[in-house]
This record gives structure tokens, sequence and C-alpha cells, in this order.
């Protein structure tokens, strides 16, 4: 019954490597999201979707290329792994209802990124 | 000036006591706002939304100020499961851009 899963949930790879994250969500949702949250614990948006289009993209490097196939799935795939690369990855949910205050983002569990 | 600054703490705070959190935004034209609770090594969970008019959930109560561009969290009766970080959300309209704040953590001792 996981209501936002994200796959897998720890990566280690090196320097250089290619590598995918995905993410499904089950909750009908119309808003996906990537967050990395570095070592300082620090929070920060990467990416928004609704409906399969990109909506924000926080001047993230174009390393890192997020993918909607649909609605319910939001992966990211990243070239080239760098040191500074290693974060945990949240991905997200939420409905948009336009003219609500209420946008709960419901997050997966993350992934624990390590770049050697 | 970051967009959302809170107070990183720790508050070290014993059983039942009072614990209170602000937290400031730069951008005037927010129009959601939330604490989210993130325990060690988890994900983000909603706490609860912020409205103008002030809300209150149990031990939890929270305020905007919208002129003074200001958030707090009031927790009443302090519990050891409430150590956590306590992160400070803002949104556009929409919820696309989504703004967490660094955090404050807190410790509840025995």
């Amino acid at each position: 019954d996981t209501a936002v899963s994200q796959t897998p949930k720890y990566l280690v790879t090196q320097m250089g490597n290619d590598k995918s994250i995905k993410c499904e969500q089950n909750l009908g949702h119309d808003t996906m999201y990537w967050y990395k949250q570095d070592s300082k614990k620090f929070l920060k948006i990467m990416f928004s979707y609704n409906n399969k289009e990109l909506i924000i993209n926080e001047t993230v490097p174009n390393r890192f290329s997020p993918k909607s196939p649909d609605k319910a799935h939001l992966n990211l795939h990243i070239n080239s792994l760098e040191l500074g690369d290693s974060a945990v990855y949240f991905c997200a949910s939420s409905h948009t209802e336009w003219g609500s205050s209420t946008y709960e983002q419901y997050f997966g569990p993350g992934t624990r990124l390590t770049v050697t | 000036r970051k967009e959302v600054e809170q107070d990183p703490g720790p508050f070290n705070v014993p059983e039942g006591a009072t614990v209170a959190f602000n937290c400031t935004y730069s951008n005037s034209a927010s129009q959601s706002f939330f604490w989210y609770r993130q325990d060690c090594r988890k994900e983000p969970k909603l706490l609860m939304s912020v409205y103008s008019s002030g809300n209150e959930d149990g031990r939890f109560t929270a305020q905007l100020n919208r002129a003074s561009q200001y958030i707090s969290l009031l927790i009443r009766d302090s519990k050891l499961s409430d150590s956590a970080t306590y992160l400070c959300v803002v949104s556009n309209t929409g919820g696309f851009k989504t703004i967490f704040g660094a955090g404050t953590r807190l410790f509840v001792k025995a």
C-alpha cells in the first residue's frame, strides 16, 4: 500500500557512471517532484512536473534528466556522476487544485546516492 | 537572504515543556505555508498547513503573519516522540515551487 515508492533505496557508484532512480505514486496525484537533500540536510527542489509536463527546473545541471512517462511515474537519470551528487534524493507527489491553498506533498522514502 | 529562514536549533527541552519555532520567508507572493516534520533518515511528512487565521491540531498551533512574512509553530506538552526536525515550507500558487527551510531540530528529553 506504499503511496510513493522509490527504487533503489541505496545506490553506490563511481564517478563518471550513469544511473537512474525510479519513482512511482499510487495516489492519483497529478504533480510530482524531485528533491535533493545534501549532507547539511538542506532539502532543495530540483524539478516539478504537472500532468507529465515540466513546470519547474531549479537550475539543475543538465546531467540530470527527469522523465515522466505517465502521471504516476517520474524517473531521474543522472549522467557522468560527480562526487558532489552524493545526497539523498526524494521523490514527492501532490494533487494540484487551482485556487486551493493546500498542496500537501507526500514523499517517497528517499534514495541515498553515494558517489565514490 | 535565504528564501525561507529558520533557527536551526537544536532546541533541548524536557517532556511537558512548551516550545515555539519561528520562520520568515522573503517572497511576499507566496501562497501556501506548511510545517513538515522529518525524523532522522526518514522522509518529510506534513505536520500541518498554516492559515492566516491560525490553526490548531491537538498540541500543535500554527500562525501566519503575511504582513511580517512570518510563520510560527507552537508545541505544547512536548512528548519524547516530538523529537525531530521541523521544516518550515512555503509554496507558490499550485505548489509547483516549494521552498523548504533548513529545519529546526528539537530534542525532547525525559
